[in-house]
């Protein structure tokens, strides 16, 4: 198993401004995942973040807008730039475990954004 | 692409009744592991219970229990014995790829004491 910290776990920023937020995880993983759950919906993938790489955005997200750096195994940020009311929404890490894709994947408690 | 529709945005139950989830999916994989996650309100995802799509077998982790029909493509999660604690959005969802999980749009489960 893992256990997952979150930081903040909840904010409220002004339009235009940037915010990041920390996810640490208690042991080594190879893999990160960022999640954008927007109010009442489904969570989509934002990026995987892998050590010593650059991450992998899924379709509709770009670096220049949600920046990521993942410095070890344990720890990786999210940066949600130039901040608009749209951007509103919980945004969740996760982590799998084990080096297949048979491993669950495990979530820390997300980081609600608000943005005024 | 793969996807996953859950059908069902809400729904209630009796404490103590049976209460059956909807999910269906599409993809051209032919090995894949499927999952239900709960969300309470806390909002920490949890995994409540995984298939592996080889296994005919449906899965069961103590009342909560899936109907796997692999060629209809459907993915049913059964909650048994409700408890007010399984109150909690549902998400369906499949791995794609290496540990990438796709969800679906989720069902608020309410369960009435």
């Amino acid at each position: 198993s893992a256990v997952i910290s979150q930081k903040p776990s909840r904010d409220i920023c002004q339009r235009g401004t940037s915010l990041t937020i920390q996810c640490q995880v208690d042991s080594q993983v190879t893999m990160m995942f960022w999640y954008r759950q927007q109010p009442g919906q489904s969570l989509t993938l934002i990026a995987t973040a892998n050590q010593g790489s650059e991450a992998t955005y899924e379709s509709g997200f770009v670096i220049d807008k949600f920046p990521i750096s993942r410095p070890n195994l344990t720890f990786s940020t999210l940066t949600v730039s130039n901040m608009s009311p749209e951007d509103s929404s919980i945004y969740l890490c996760s982590v799998g475990v084990g080096q297949t894709r048979t491993g669950e994947l495990f979530f820390g408690e997300g980081s609600r954004l608000t943005v005024l | 692409a793969q996807t996953v529709t859950q059908s069902q945005p809400e729904m209630s139950v009796q404490e103590a009744e049976t209460v059956t989830l909807s999910c269906t999916y599409d993809t051209s994989e032919s090995d894949y592991y499927l999952f239900w996650y709960k969300q309470p309100p806390s909002r920490q995802m949890i995994l409540v219970i995984r298939q592996e799509a080889y296994k005919q077998q449906n899965a069961t982790e103590n009342r909560f229990s899936v109907n796997f029909q692999k060629a209809a493509k459907s993915f049913s999660l059964k909650i048994s014995d409700s408890q007010l604690g399984d109150a909690a959005m549902y998400f369906c969802g499949i791995i794609q790829g290496a540990q990438k999980l796709v969800f679906g749009q989720g069902t608020r489960l309410t369960i009435n004491p």
